[in-house]
């Protein structure tokens, strides 16, 4: 678990500005995801990637970009089209076999 | 579409009774599903997978295919297993889908 840092760990913008939240894994892990997760709705996937270069939209990927240039990072940008960002969002990395998580970065946008 | 439907939100038990979370699955394939805990204040990690057949911390989950259920199972509910509990199912080209959480409280 330790392998998966987010950071940071609360972050506060205003309306309309764009934000980026930070995933970093040294796990050597080729998948790694993004999940927002509210209360009553549990864990929805915004975004996933198999490998460097190349990321897939999840469920809720309307407001959010990606970018994977380095296996072991995975930024996402929470674009001020996404009409309600305040959330908790969670990273994950796998090596294939289950999700390992990162400890959260909890976005206020005011 | 792969779903996974947990239809509890909240569960209490009293100490020592048996506890059931309930989790069933939307799946055309074969699955692979797993139990996710999240403790106050900690991450959330694994507790167990069907595939390993594992009993983790007094739990276990079987998987019925018939029924398209995974459900967690504890004989005796102990004061430290309040948290929130989700259900997983990988579907596929290794994505991951969670079901919305049952928050689980056990009273001493």
């Amino acid at each position: 678990d330790g392998g998966i840092t987010q950071s940071p760990k609360y972050l506060f913008r205003k309306e309309g500005q764009n934000v980026t939240l930070s995933c970093e894994q040294n796990l050597n892990h080729d998948a790694m995801y993004w999940y927002r997760q509210d209360p009553g709705q549990g864990l929805r996937l915004i975004y996933y990637s198999q490998i460097v270069n190349d990321f897939q939209k999840g469920d809720i990927a309307e407001g959010y970009s990606v970018s994977r240039e380095k296996k072991e990072s995975f930024p996402l940008t929470v674009t001020s089209a996404q009409k309600n960002p305040t959330a908790f969002y969670l990273c994950a990395s796998s090596p294939g076999t289950q999700p390992y998580f990162g400890p959260g970065t909890r976005l206020t946008v005011t | 579409a792969q779903r996974v439907t947990q239809p509890e939100k909240l569960l209490s038990v009293f100490k020592g009774a048996p506890v059931e979370l309930k989790c069933n699955y939307s799946y055309s394939g074969s699955p692979e599903l797993f139990w996710y805990v999240q403790y106050s204040r900690q991450r959330l990690q694994l507790l167990l997978r069907h595939i390993s057949r594992e009993s983790i911390k007094g739990f276990t989950a079987d998987l019925n295919k018939g029924e398209t259920s995974f459900h967690l199972k504890k004989p005796f509910a102990q004061e430290e297993d309040s948290a929130m509990y989700y259900c997983a199912l990988e579907g596929g080209g290794n994505q991951f889908y969670f079901g919305t959480g049952t928050s689980l409280t056990v009273i001493p």
